[in-house]
């Protein structure tokens, strides 16, 4: 099976930075995703590692690790509306597929 | 170009009765993937389809099923409605060739199912 596990809650400033950290146990590992998810609102794709190191995407940058089963997701210049819910997904080829297993989340609150 | 589109955006059921569940994927996207999510267990994966074939399924009761198109949309079945079964059914869809690489997922909006 997977685990993937991130924290539940993270409080960050307006104008901060924030890094949201996400472990991973899995075999036929094929891709890491970040999604993020306002309330109420559909998940939406961030950004995708497959290899180790850091993929920078504006305000967001996103770190893996494959050895260590790890990735951590930076938010620069933190605004209001970064307040939402982030999801760590693991892509992995099993059985013929791939297939996407998500964490169950981190509720950023960004405050002034 | 247009977005996944889920199709109701709510419903309300009760108990025994069964629904179905309707996406429609972005043009040119071969895969379609059905997810739960519940507050408590987050996003789970259903099943996801891939050329009018189920090509993965998730851990879940055979009362949940579904199927694939020809235009690659996609519905989704429950039958024997339970209690638990309340939550947002979120379909995905992407570029996937059914080579192994990956490719991100565009979400729709959802349909928010309550069973009473």
């Amino acid at each position: 099976g997977q685990n993937i596990d991130q924290p539940t809650e993270m409080t960050a400033t307006e104008g901060a930075i924030v890094q949201i950290n996400c472990t991973y146990q899995t075999s036929g590992f094929n891709g890491l995703f970040w999604y993020q998810q306002h309330a109420g609102e559909a998940p939406t794709f961030l950004s995708y590692n497959v290899l180790d190191g850091l993929e920078e995407k504006g305000r967001f940058s996103s770190f893996l690790s494959r050895s260590k089963g790890y990735s951590y997701l930076l938010l620069k210049e933190l605004q209001m509306k970064d307040s939402a819910s982030y999801l760590c997904a693991v892509r992995a080829y099993q059985t013929g597929a791939n297939n996407l297993f998500f964490g169950t989340g981190t509720r950023l609150t960004v405050i002034p | 170009k247009a977005g996944v589109t889920q199709t109701p955006r709510y419903l309300i059921k009760t108990r025994g009765q069964q629904v179905t569940l309707s996406c429609s994927p972005i043009s040119g996207h071969r895969s379609v993937s059905w997810y739960q999510q519940t507050p408590g267990q987050g996003l789970q994966f259903l099943f996801e389809y891939f050329s009018e074939t189920q090509r993965n399924k998730g851990n879940f009761p055979g009362r949940f099923s579904g199927r694939q198109f020809s235009n690659s949309r996609s519905e989704m079945n429950v039958s024997t409605l339970e209690l638990g079964d309340s939550a947002l059914y979120l379909c995905a869809s992407s570029l996937d060739r059914g080579t192994g690489v990956s490719y991100e997922q565009y979400f729709g909006p959802g349909t928010r199912l309550t069973v009473t």
